[in-house]
């Protein structure tokens, strides 16, 4: 079966800075990515990493290591508006409908 | 990014009625497009996926016939609740990605439906 992990609750204070962690388990990988979710509204897209390595984009930087299905996503200088859920998914092996597995969700609370 | 459009952004409807979810790719090719359900609190479930011209193929457990899709164009595609029951109040989302474009999908505003 398919599986994805990562913690269900972070709090982080403003202005400091923050990992969030996920593995997965799946049958195919053609990447993985990062959503950020706000309450009520759609995903919204972060990163999206297929080789190992380290992407840098602003504040937002994500990790990946296919031989250990590993990846996080680190927050910089964290804000007030960067408190929602954070989507960790993986894109299997399907063709053109290459579907996206999704994990439950990271809710981060940044306090000030 | 491209733009991916969803309407009606909210709906309430009585039981036993159905309701049309329309989702719009504004500036690309959605060749394939993806619905999804979001219970509160919960991750993503992938409803069905669909090719432009094709019939959806749905995930284990997702009735087709109480949830008709159709991708009739690039840029059009629906989702048709029928008969539905309060159980079927949730947040349905649409992802539409051109294939040749590359990865990424992108997603609809989402429609939040309330069933009564």
């Amino acid at each position: 079966g398919q599986n994805i992990d990562q913690p269900t609750e972070m709090t982080a204070t403003e202005g400091a800075i923050v990992q969030i962690n996920c593995t997965y388990q799946t049958s195919g990988f053609n990447g993985l990515f990062w959503y950020q979710q706000h309450a009520g509204e759609a995903p919204t897209f972060l990163s999206y990493n297929v080789l190992d390595g380290l992407e840098e984009k602003g504040r937002f930087s994500s990790f990946l290591s296919r031989s250990k299905g590993y990846s996080y996503l680190l927050l910089k200088e964290l804000q007030m508006k960067d408190s929602a859920s954070y989507l960790c998914a993986v894109s299997l092996n399907a063709g053109n409908n290459r579907k996206l597995i999704w994990g439950l969700g990271t809710s981060l609370a940044v306090n000030p | 990014g491209a733009v991916v459009s969803q309407h009606p952004s909210w709906v309430i409807c009585k039981s036993g009625t159905s309701v049309k979810i329309e989702c719009r790719s504004l500036d690309f090719q959605a060749t394939t497009m993806f619905w999804y359900r979001q219970f509160p609190k919960q991750s993503l479930m992938l409803m069905a996926t669909s090719n432009e011209g094709s019939k959806a193929t749905y995930e284990q457990g997702v009735e087709k016939d109480k949830f008709l899709i159709n991708h009739a164009s690039l840029t059009l595609s629906t989702l048709t609740v029928t008969s539905a029951h309060p159980e079927d109040s949730s947040f349905y989302i649409c992802s539409a990605r051109d294939n040749y474009m590359g990865t990424e999908a992108f997603f609809g505003q989402g429609t939040r439906l309330t069933v009564v």
